[in-house]
């Protein structure tokens, strides 16, 4: 059973750090790119980030280009966000999703990290 | 950038009844479409894949269908575990977006 577990979610000031882990089970880590979704009641879904099977590419929303890296450890089946210079705006819950073979749809999908970023 | 558009934003319907619901892309994705099933507390699930493919594990009551720029996710007979929120996403290009969703609820 494919089961992936986000971790590292919280309250953080604007301006501020924080790092989302997310580990997966279940599957050939290593052989699959992952990916970052972001819910809020008034945005809905949004794409955040996406990072290749080997760490080779990696894509980032306009919104989050320049403040936001992914980064991932096969060794140790975990993905990696690396969020900074939070905005109030990147309050959200944080998904990881396992990305359906070499596509950009979102085949499974963790259950979830809040983030909230207030002074 | 590639606006889906999702409609009815709420139905309501009752178990055994056939639900239909819609997701119009601003301009072609192709067959480049899913749709996301997520119920209340949880993340969402892939249902169906370039327009029509199911996803592994998925009940054949669930159809996907497209005519030019409208998708349309049918199911066929409402089970109680159907009533949920449903998105569609594209994957033409980058950035892959979302539907802004479809609440289907018991009347």
């Amino acid at each position: 059973e494919v089961q992936l577990l986000e971790s590292g979610g919280g309250l953080v000031r604007p301006g501020g750090s924080l790092r989302l882990s997310c580990v997966g089970s279940g599957f050939s880590f290593k052989t699959f790119a992952m990916s970052w979704i972001r819910q809020t009641p008034g945005r809905g879904l949004e794409w955040v980030s996406t990072i290749g099977f080997n760490s080779g590419s990696t894509y980032f929303a306009e919104s989050v280009k320049g403040r936001f890296t992914v980064s991932r450890d096969n060794s140790k089946d975990t993905v990696f966000l690396q969020m900074n210079d939070l905005r109030a705006d990147d309050t959200a819950l944080y998904f990881c999703a396992k990305n359906l073979a070499t596509t950009r749809y979102f085949e499974y999908w963790g259950r979830g990290t809040p983030v909230t970023v207030s002074s | 950038e590639i606006v889906l558009t999702q409609s009815p934003a709420t139905v309501s319907l009752s178990p055994g009844e056939r639900a239909t619901l819609s997701c119009r892309a601003s301009q072609t994705v192709s067959n480049y479409l899913a749709w996301y099933q997520q119920r209340p507390g949880q993340a969402p699930r892939l249902l169906i894949y370039d327009a029509v493919k199911r996803a592994t594990g998925v009940p054949d009551r669930f159809t996907g269908s497209r005519s030019g720029t409208e998708y349309t996710l049918t199911i066929s007979s409402l089970e109680p575990e159907d009533f949920a929120v449903y998105f569609c996403q594209h994957r033409w290009d980058w950035p892959p977006e979302f539907g802004q969703g479809t609440r289907l609820d018991i009347k």
